[in-house]
């Protein structure tokens, strides 16, 4: 079945650090790939998305790279602030017959001025 | 555009009682999801509903857990005889567009909580 690998956090940076988020997966055929976020006390929101090999999703300084021969959707920012600090859930959807969307179980970044 | 709405927020019930939560998706969206979320996880599908029809249920999902979307709006979903393991955020959420590509509109959630 399909499956989302992140890694573990929680993440801790400083203010204007560079920041990785490592995703991974493992379906059929060519699978959709999100980023959703989580704000303290919200609900979760897309970041950000690519729909097929190669497709660079961004959004808000964010971006992913959807890398088919690694299967991989990394998350990257250049700069992180305070106002990142959110969990990160990577995902997937519209892999081998089914659209039921699969994640990952998310990794909490902390930013600190 | 109000956004994906849940109700109640939170909820406190004993071992065995019955309860309901209720989702209102985006309007112009015909697809609503039902998610379970543990502490630590991430959302666990439970159940999919494209305008009035429910489409998938996870094999993991209990028989004690039922939803409905009646006239392909609102949504409930009913847990009968509830466990301690119950305990969950329970997620709802919309969509619309090309399937398995579309945008995920969730809403707050309904904390549950079970003595």
């Amino acid at each position: 079945g399909n499956s989302v690998t992140q890694m573990e956090g929680p993440v801790t940076l400083s203010e204007e650090a560079f920041l990785t988020i490592n995703c991974t997966y493992t379906a059929t055929g060519y699978p959709s790939l999100f980023w959703y976020v989580q704000y303290p006390g919200e609900g979760l929101q897309l970041l950000l998305k690519a729909t097929k090999a190669d497709d660079k999703g961004s959004n808000k300084g964010f971006e992913a790279t959807y890398r088919k021969e690694t299967t991989s959707f990394h998350l990257e920012k250049g700069s992180v602030q305070v106002s990142d600090s959110a969990v990160y859930f990577c995902a997937l959807s519209g892999s081998g017959g089914s659209y039921i969307p699969t994640f990952g179980r998310g990794t909490s970044l902390i930013v600190h001025p | 555009d109000t956004g994906v709405s849940q109700n109640p927020r939170h909820k406190i019930t004993k071992r065995g009682q019955n309860v309901t939560f209720r989702c209102d998706p985006i309007s112009e969206h015909n697809r609503l999801y039902w998610y379970r979320q543990t502490l630590g996880q991430g959302p666990e599908f439970l159940t999919y509903f494209q305008n009035e029809a429910q489409l998938e249920k996870s094999r993991l999902l209990s028989d004690r857990f039922s939803a409905e979307r009646p006239k392909g709006s609102f949504s409930t979903l009913e847990i009968q005889r509830t466990e301690q393991g119950d305990s969950a955020m329970y997620l709802c959420a919309s969509s619309s567009g090309a399937r398995g590509q579309e945008t995920q509109y969730f809403g707050p959630g309904t904390r549950l909580l079970v003595l």
